[in-house]
């Protein structure tokens, strides 16, 4: 079945230093969406990407899905200690428009 | 976020026994969902609705069950067949584009 696997599965850096998850499907997506959930909370949405090759900035986030629509990356420039949670990214599934698969999931600590 | 509320927050079950876990929205989606997930692991699906009257089986369905005669609620009962229930459950709704997701509920067993 369709698998969509994120890397690192955690990660700690310094605050200030940029930060990076890739997430990679098994099978070609029409979209990704990307979320967060800080720790102790409920996953929040961030962005859908759409396009091959898309490319969306949020403030210090940016998004890129890949050509071929089957991976997609989180970048976060100069990162704070609000950045701390896991980010996720999700896949429709080929069984339905609905029913999405969610990735491994990064989990990122920020150091002060 | 808002418009998506769970209850309760917290819910112990003792052996043996059902416990339902309620889940209601305000946004008109079509579609909700739920998805457990035990610590430091990702979200797995295991019902969802398109339509009131119709849901179908996520990955992991076996001991749970699933309701939604109404647009705006799905609730999820916990059955003593779920042998191992402790877990982080989280109610979604959404469209085609995103998922909104409630704060979730904590179930423990006793």
């Amino acid at each position: 079945g369709q698998q969509v696997m994120q890397i690192p599965q955690y990660q700690h850096v310094q605050e200030g230093e940029d930060f990076t998850t890739y997430c990679n499907s098994s099978t070609t997506l029409s979209n990704i969406q990307w979320y967060k959930q800080r720790p102790g909370g409920h996953p929040v949405f961030l962005i859908q990407l759409v396009k091959s090759g898309e490319v969306k900035k949020q403030k210090r986030l940016t998004f890129q899905f890949g050509e071929a629509k089957k991976n997609s990356s989180l970048h976060i420039t100069a990162t704070q200690t609000t950045d701390v949670g896991t980010y996720f990214c999700a896949g429709p599934s080929p069984a339905g428009t609905y029913k999405y698969i969610f990735g491994t999931g990064t989990r990122l600590k920020v150091l002060a | 976020d808002g418009g998506i509320t769970q209850s309760p927050k917290y819910l112990f079950r003792k052996e043996g026994q059902n416990v339902t876990l309620s889940c209601e929205q305000n946004l008109n989606h079509d579609a909700m969902y739920w998805y457990r997930q035990d610590p430091g692991q990702g979200l797995r699906l295991i019902y969802y609705s398109q339509i009131v009257n119709d849901f179908q089986k996520g990955d992991i369905a076996e001991g749970y069950s699933v309701s939604r005669e109404k647009k705006e609620s799905f609730p999820l009962t916990v059955t003593s067949a779920q042998k191992n229930p402790t877990a982080f459950y989280l109610c979604a709704s959404g469209t085609a584009e995103t998922q909104y997701f409630g704060p979730g509920t904590r179930l423990l067993v006793l």
